[in-house]
């Protein structure tokens, strides 16, 4: 099983910051077959991010994945208030078995 | 329009089964471009992969409830099942029904169903 790794587990940032979050995985990601997901209060987590760099569809280009191997990190640009929100990767690289990371929390400072 | 209702109890006593069912809508349940889940989340806590099922019914589970879940499928009602047995304090979550593409992002969710909170008590 691998087992992701998220850091830091709150991340506090002003609008228009930069923010960066991470995800390390046990053992490497194959295909890079890592997505990144947004869940804000109340709702249902969205895809931003699959292969561990393409966009999904609809997602603003302030939002970018990067890595390969276990290191994989998410960049926000820019951070819009409607941005703050729990962010969790997921490898996808032993499908139909998936595994996430505990999240990060991104909130107003 | 998609949609995935979501039925069940929201109150399970400890030791019994906790039952669910996913009802797809607005689209080929039968698809081969997809597949289907169950995803918890313990209030407060991230989430969790439970198992995933074809409408073949191949089934798969996370090796850490495989011993006490069971996911089923009927095709003719365009719906998939949730049982999970001898539940404790440790499965109150809120349980999501969700779909999973095929092809280059198998594995991802791209539609979540709204999710339940079972809570088990008694």
């Amino acid at each position: 099983e691998i087992l992701l790794a998220q850091s830091p587990g709150t991340l506090s940032l002003s609008p228009g910051e930069r923010a960066t979050l991470s995800c390390r995985a046990s053992q490497s990601v194959s295909s890079n077959y890592l997505a990144w997901y947004q869940q804000k209060p109340g709702q249902t987590p969205r895809l931003l991010i699959y292969g561990a760099s393409s966009r999904a569809t609809g997602i603003p280009d302030r939002f970018s994945g990067s890595g390969s191997g276990t290191d994989f990190t998410l960049t926000i640009n820019r951070l819009e208030p409607e941005d703050f929100a729990v962010y969790y990767c997921q490898q996808y690289a032993t499908s139909p078995a998936v595994t996430f990371g505990q999240g990060t929390r991104l909130e107003i400072k | 329009q998609l949609q995935l209702q979501l039925s069940g109890p929201g109150l399970v006593k400890p030791s019994e089964t906790l039952s669910l069912t996913c009802t797809v809508s607005g689209d080929s349940f039968s698809s081969y471009n997809y597949y289907w889940g169950w995803i918890r989340q313990p209030p407060g806590k991230g989430l969790e992969w439970i198992g995933s099922i074809y409408h073949t019914g191949s089934t798969y589970y996370d090796p850490s409830l495989k011993s006490r879940v069971t996911i089923s499928v009927d095709t003719s009602k365009s719906q998939f099942s949730l049982n999970l047995t001898s539940v404790t304090a440790a499965d109150t979550a809120v349980y999501y029904c969700a779909r999973h593409p095929t092809g280059r992002l198998t594995g991802t969710v791209d539609f979540w169903g709204q999710g339940t909170l079972v809570t088990v008590s008694s």
